[in-house]
């Protein structure tokens, strides 16, 4: 079954670094794992994207162990603009590459 | 501004009656992908289309269809709408035809069926 969890919410403060983890136990070798931030009333934003160990850009890192099974989003250094909903997103090759969002995480970041 | 133009952006609409919705993607964009947004379901994949071709379907129902014309706009057809058809429907598009990859999303179109 091609499916994706990720947690329903997260707090977190500002200056902080905030980690979010989504599992996706049927990924394929060479699936990939999308991560996507949206604001209320706005289309989902690419954040980062990678299939294995690890990716960074200037906005995130994204963590992939070696099983695959889940992968974790590093947001450092969160800002009060950084509160949104987070999702990640696989295509199961297998189910004929059908893209699968997680339930999404909102991520609320105080002062 | 993602370059993605969806159109309308608001639609209301009664049970049972037909819609359509359009997509424009970003200039040079190959790749078209329709989603459906509802606060019970989440964000749901419907289609993917590639250079006018059908690449990948997900939860798309019978009742709907989409097609990707030559000049690369998508639209979406939603038939014999039901109350639970009510959601947000978004349009993303990308250059090349491997999904997921780095997609840009419109801002949707908010139907709702009354």
């Amino acid at each position: 079954l091609a499916k994706t969890t990720q947690p329903v919410s997260m707090d977190s403060y500002e200056g902080q670094e905030v980690n979010i983890t989504c599992s996706h136990n049927n990924i394929a070798t060479n699936d990939y794992i999308t991560w996507y931030q949206q604001f209320p009333s706005q289309g989902p934003r690419f954040i980062i994207q990678g299939y294995k160990t690890k990716v960074t850009n200037e906005v995130a890192s994204l963590f992939i162990p070696a099983d695959r099974k889940s992968s974790t989003l590093s947001l450092p250094r969160v800002s009060l603009s950084d509160t949104a909903v987070y999702y990640c997103l696989v295509g199961f090759k297998a189910a004929g590459n059908k893209l699968t969002f997680g339930g999404g995480t909102r991520v609320l970041v105080k002062p | 501004d993602s370059g993605v133009t969806q159109t309308p952006k608001h639609l209301i609409t009664a049970t049972g009656q037909r819609v359509t919705l359009r997509c424009s993607p970003r200039s040079g964009d190959l790749s078209v992908y329709w989603y459906q947004q509802s606060l019970d379901q989440g964000l749901q994949f419907l289609i993917h289309y590639y250079n006018g071709e059908e690449r990948a379907k997900g939860n798309i129902l019978e009742r709907f269809s989409a097609q990707q014309f030559p000049d690369l706009h998508s639209e979406l057809n939603l038939s014999s709408l039901e109350l639970g058809d009510s959601a947000l429907y978004f349009c993303a598009s990308s250059v090349d035809s491997r999904a997921p990859t780095e997609a840009f999303f419109g801002q949707g179109t908010r139907l709702t069926v009354v």
